[in-house]
């Protein structure tokens, strides 16, 4: 599974979009972008993925540049409830093991 | 996610217990997997399950047994607890036929003394 960075830590004004990014240059392609968050201590949450093409959901929106290179993951509308740790994994989808490789993630406060 | 539980919550024990962690799911999903947490480390992948029959070691299994009882179900055991098992403990489920998606439950709180 690639390898990717995210900054270890970001701040966001409640109500503003937060806009965490994560690079992933050596992507392979069948590898999707994954993005999770675990707010403190409890189970990790799932949020998103896509291949290539940018997504959408309730939650929240995944750019991923042409390239594959690097993705964001876009919050809309922030919440204090949505400070957490937000990882992005890159991985086959239905591989043979079905490990998450978890980084260290970026740590997003939300301030008031 | 309410649809993957775990009990208990939280556990403490000395150290060459025999401990039994239990996750149950209600999503019908075939893979069940658990994971550990230590601070600064991330989550380790321990044992994996693609069914009832299939059972895979993670990366850290040693010291460490599952059981897959039936479909919604995937227990951890330490046979002899140390206190370098001390962690979070989490269970997960995806289906193969979906997305592939990894749903966590809440997590067991483990303390071995």
């Amino acid at each position: 599974d690639a390898k990717t960075t995210q900054p270890p830590s970001m701040d966001c004004a409640e109500g503003r979009a937060a806009n965490l990014p994560c690079n992933h240059s050596t992507i392979s392609g069948n590898e999707y972008v994954y993005w999770y968050r675990q707010i403190h201590s409890q189970g990790p949450q799932y949020i998103i993925h896509g291949l290539k093409n940018n997504e959408t959901n309730e939650m929240a929106s995944l750019i991923i540049t042409e390239d594959r290179k690097s993705s964001t993951l876009i919050l809309p509308h922030a919440t204090l409830r949505d400070t957490a740790v937000y990882y992005c994994i890159v991985r086959v989808r239905s591989s043979n093991t079905g490990k998450l490789i978890f980084g260290q993630g970026t740590t997003l406060q939300v301030k008031p | 996610d309410a649809d993957v539980t775990q009990t208990p919550r939280n556990r403490i024990t000395k150290t060459g217990k025999r401990i039994m962690l239990e996750c149950s799911q209600t999503k019908g999903h075939d893979r069940m997997y658990w994971y550990r947490q230590d601070p600064g480390l991330g989550l380790r992948l321990i044992y994996y399950s693609f069914d009832v029959k299939d059972i895979n070691k993670g990366e850290i299994s040693d010291g460490y047994s599952v059981s897959r009882q039936a479909q919604a179900k995937f227990s951890l055991s330490l046979e002899s607890a140390i206190p370098n098992q001390t962690a979070l403990y989490f269970c997960a489920t995806s289906d193969l036929g979906g997305q592939d998606t990894q749903y966590f439950g809440p997590g067991t709180r483990l303390t071995v003394l």
